[in-house]
């Protein structure tokens, strides 16, 4: 079946330093992937949806200038925190879906743990 | 309230099975599923419902959906310790976009 691989799984980082979060679609064109943030023992909220060769869609609340969204190919987003803080500490989750697919199942990446120091 | 509500802990005994109850406010989705998160780990789809569908079973799982009463459902049968995880509804939209329950912490007990 199609899958989403997610890279780096964890990274750490010093407070101030950006960091970039990659998605990929690896047998299947995405025009379209979604970027969630989990907090601890909560669920997963949309921070935006990545749209290939065009501008990013953000959730209400979301900082557009903090979290860059980069949707250069139909087959790679990239998700940019930049000037991390404590507080962005989180795991975050890429999702694609399949247009070609017989259902409009979302796939999703293995995550990346991103906490900063 | 939530869009997309669910209890947040369940306990059940090994063998017996694990009801988990969703219900959400947004008729117009397409799709309806359920995750599985295990500790640390990504989302595993363990199955989906389309909108005009009432019911689906896959193995030891069966989704009940009430479109009336806006309720999702998941059983699983015979509950393994395996079945130890967290689990999430989702509703999606015809783009894929997902919006999540805050998810179900189910544990297995022997």
């Amino acid at each position: 079946g199609a899958v989403v691989s997610q890279h780096p799984s964890w990274v750490i980082c010093k407070s101030g330093t950006s960091v970039k979060i990659e998605c990929r679609s690896l047998d299947f064109q995405a025009t379209t992937m979604f970027w969630y943030r989990q907090f601890p023992k909560q669920s997963l909220m949309l921070m935006a949806t990545s749209n290939e060769g065009s501008k990013a869609t953000y959730e209400q609340g979301v900082e557009k200038d903090k979290f860059l969204i980069n949707h250069a190919s139909l087959t790679l987003s990239t998700l940019t925190v930049t000037s991390a803080h404590p507080e962005d500490s989180s795991f975050y989750i890429c999702s694609a879906r399949d247009p070609t697919g017989e259902n409009t199942e979302a796939f999703f990446g293995q995550g990346t743990r991103l906490t900063v120091v | 309230g939530e869009d997309v509500e669910q209890s947040l802990f369940l306990s059940v005994r090994e063998g017996d099975s694990s009801v988990i109850n969703c219900t959400y406010t947004d008729s117009s989705s397409t799709y309806l599923y359920w995750y599985k998160q295990e500790p640390g780990a990504g989302l595993q789809l363990l199955t989906y419902i389309f909108s005009n569908m009432d019911m689906k079973q896959d193995q030891r799982l069966t989704v009940l959906l009430n479109k009336k009463d806006k309720h999702l459902s998941l059983r699983i049968a015979d509950t393994q310790t395996g079945d130890s995880a967290i689990y999430f509804c989702a509703l999606s939209d015809s783009w894929g976009k997902l919006q999540f329950g805050a998810g179900t912490q189910v544990v297995v007990t022997p």
